[in-house]
């Protein structure tokens, strides 16, 4: 079974660097084909994708958010961690991370996603 | 503005088939990318409801069904239950190498 859990400071203030970690077990993430992303959601609004970090450590990025975003993988602890620098109250957001998996060259769905951990941007 | 647009909100009673679209372009959906769906209960994750165009999860209801033709796809809910008040979400990858989601469809069962 798998199961991913997110976790990380629930208030952060403008300018800071976000750090989040997601936590994962029942695959691993140097299996041909893995990988996991990175997904939020603003209160009221909808998903967007922030970044993907497969299990060959290729990263692909969200092209709005490149410049602020960082993701690394430690394969022997089951962790991804994501970076996200200058943070602004905008970014406040819940925050998921989830499996994917490779198709044809391409990021497939989302099938199993972590519960979300709620990050406030705020002075 | 997000790249694949959706209707915000669609409404049936009980019993009740809807669709809700997702229109992309040439660059995702009209690509040959396939399509996924996923239904949000409020105050919960995402749930993988459909992947690859048409293609159930184990423990997905029947009910439940996707098709994609040209630039957009559709999911589609037939016998609608109470149960299926939620935002339902499509995704697809871009030819930018972006992964891109839906603004979302509140679905209300009268």
């Amino acid at each position: 079974q798998i199961t991913l859990k997110e976790s990380g400071p629930t208030l952060v203030k403008p300018t800071q660097t976000l750090k989040l970690t997601c936590t994962f077990s029942g695959f691993s993430l140097s299996t041909y084909g893995v990988g996991v992303g990175w997904i939020r959601q603003p209160p009221g609004k909808a998903l967007e994708w922030l970044v993907l970090i497969y299990w060959d450590d290729d990263k692909r990025y969200s092209p709005s958010l490149r410049s602020r975003l960082a993701i690394t993988k430690d394969t022997s602890n089951n962790q991804v961690v994501l970076a996200m620098t200058d943070m602004d109250p905008v970014d406040t957001a819940t925050y998921y991370c989830a499996h994917t998996w490779q198709y044809r060259g391409t990021p497939y769905g989302f099938d199993v996603w972590g519960q979300g951990t709620t990050v406030t941007v705020s002075s | 503005q997000s790249v694949l647009t959706q209707p915000p909100s669609v409404s049936g009673a009980p019993g009740q088939r809807v669709t809700i679209s997702c229109t992309g372009s040439n660059s995702n959906i009209g690509a040959g990318f396939d399509v996924h769906w996923y239904q949000q209960l409020p105050g919960t994750a995402p749930k993988l409801l459909i992947y690859g165009d048409s293609n159930r999860p184990s423990g997905v209801p029947d009910r439940f069904s996707g098709s994609k033709s040209g630039t957009s796809a559709s999911l589609a809910i037939t016998g609608l239950q109470a149960e299926d008040e939620a935002t339902y979400y499509c995704h697809s990858y871009d030819s930018s190498r972006s992964v891109s989601f839906g603004g979302g469809t509140k679905l209300t069962v009268l």
